[in-house]
């Protein structure tokens, strides 16, 4: 019974390039939330998908930035032309109901370091 | 503007005595409430979480106490073990939110054998 996966554990980029970064949620699970935490910060919420839908992107910077749950494989969180400020520990969750009704289980993370 | 504080970077206790940690909020629409505990290089871990219409919740060595008229909520470790050393995050939802929690700045907790 497989955790939250999130692939790869590390990932660097130059300036410019793109980020895929990858999350398959628990087994049953078909909710999932992306977040991002900077250096000394808290996580910040970024956006909650189900299957094939975008339920809440509020938190989602408004360009460079997309992600998708096919109805197939894993969630991705696409970072196109990344920048030093993109470098950050991406956390992915997922959970069988909406978070509020139930405790979301967190991936290892990707830290992805823009040099 | 953050909406969930906690105030304190660090805390450190004696093994066997009781942490506390707090955690201040103030959207008044927040009604559910959650601490997770995050080693260094992993995600964060589910902990406890209390409902708002609750003023304490208690799981093991865990409890987490809610005030709402202060907005306050705090996370009681008794007793304090070695392994508990690590970051607590405080988190909150919001009526509606649809899984968009906010989470605190965390306070990273060191026991001390």
């Amino acid at each position: 019974n497989a955790g939250v996966m999130q692939n790869p554990r590390h990932l660097v980029r130059r300036r410019g390039q793109e980020a895929r970064l990858r999350c398959s949620p628990m087994k049953g699970h078909s909710h999932v939330y992306w977040y991002r935490q900077l250096p000394e910060e808290g996580l910040k919420f970024m956006v909650y998908l189900q299957k094939e839908n975008i339920i809440d992107e509020s938190g989602m910077p408004k360009e460079r930035f997309s992600a998708e749950f096919p109805k197939e494989g894993p969630s991705i969180l696409r970072i196109q032309q990344v920048v030093r400020g993109d470098s950050a520990a991406y956390f992915c969750a997922s959970s069988p109901l909406g978070q509020g009704f139930s405790e979301a289980f967190f991936g290892q993370g990707t830290r992805l370091t823009v040099v | 503007d953050q909406q969930v504080k906690q105030n304190s970077p660090s805390l450190s206790v004696q093994e066997g005595r009781i942490s506390i940690l707090n955690c201040d909020y103030t959207n008044s629409m927040f009604d559910y409430f959650l601490w997770y505990k995050k080693y260094p290089a992993e995600g964060p871990t589910f902990l406890i979480s209390i409902s708002s219409i609750k003023d304490k919740n208690e799981d093991g060595r865990f409890t987490v106490f809610l005030n709402k008229s202060a907005k306050h909520l705090s996370l009681h470790i008794v007793p304090s073990q070695p392994g508990d050393s690590a970051v607590y995050f405080c988190a909150a939802s919001a009526i509606g939110s649809q899984g968009n929690l906010i989470f605190g700045k965390g306070t990273k907790l060191s026991v001390k054998p």
